[in-house]
């Protein structure tokens, strides 16, 4: 089966400008995660989705990101305007019900100058 | 709160066994995962413990104690590429269901 798909793997901006980050999850997993992983520390949950519903936000700063999953599949995370110290790796999971495993994408590094 | 505390750093010799300690601290604990992430990879699931024992997966075995609010990562007969950082992750429960926080990372280089 397919993988966690995210785009794109690398970006670079400026501070103040905007990004976005677009996440394909495994099909047919209800439950999709966006991690903030900052070198050399573990990934810290953001953002969590059951099917098109937020679950957990409490770890979103709100006034600068955003993120959505309309139709309950594929998901954008969006960060306007960005400062320096959102320069990180910006990960998506996604996890069956039943299971106990989180996939992983590949991850987007993002560096914000 | 939620808390995780595990090693920094551990080195270790290739064919050695290394364990990689873990403590927790949370409100709604259902369990514990052991993830792996190579450099510029993403974290791997490696193993999963809600009760308490070992559970062993080849060469990794994973354990824990609920009453200790502890586990441990054991990885036998070390390789070269073992070399990673190695994640505690608490289960928890939340609004909708579970989420997954993780500790800050054990990083493992292995040695010839």
């Amino acid at each position: 089966e397919a993988g966690v798909a995210q785009s794109p793997r690398y970006k670079i901006i400026e501070k103040r400008q905007s990004v976005a980050f677009w996440c394909n999850p495994i099909s047919g997993h209800a439950t999709l995660y966006w991690y903030q992983q900052i070198l050399g520390q573990g990934p810290k949950l953001l953002i969590q989705f059951q099917n098109n519903g937020v679950v957990d936000d409490s770890q979103l700063p709100k006034d600068r990101f955003s993120a959505e999953r309309l139709k309950g599949v594929d998901s954008t995370l969006k960060i306007q305007p960005a400062k320096l110290e959102d320069s990180a790796v910006y990960l998506c999971a996604s996890f069956e019900q039943g299971n106990y495993e989180q996939y992983f994408g590949p991850g987007t590094r993002l560096t914000v100058t | 709160g939620q808390s995780l505390e595990q090693p920094s750093e551990v080195t270790a010799v290739e064919g050695a066994i290394v364990q990689i300690n873990c403590t927790y601290q949370t409100s709604g604990f259902y369990g514990l995962s052991w993830y792996q992430q190579h450099d510029g990879g993403a974290p791997t699931f490696l193993s999963y413990n809600a009760l308490d024992g070992l559970e062993e997966t080849g060469r990794f075995s994973s354990f824990l104690s609920r009453s200790d609010s502890y586990g441990y990562l054991l990885l036998q007969e070390l390789q070269m590429k073992d070399s990673a950082s190695y994640f505690c992750a608490v289960r928890d429960r939340n609004t909708g269901g579970f989420k997954t926080i993780f500790g800050a990372g054990t990083r493992l280089f292995v040695k010839a």
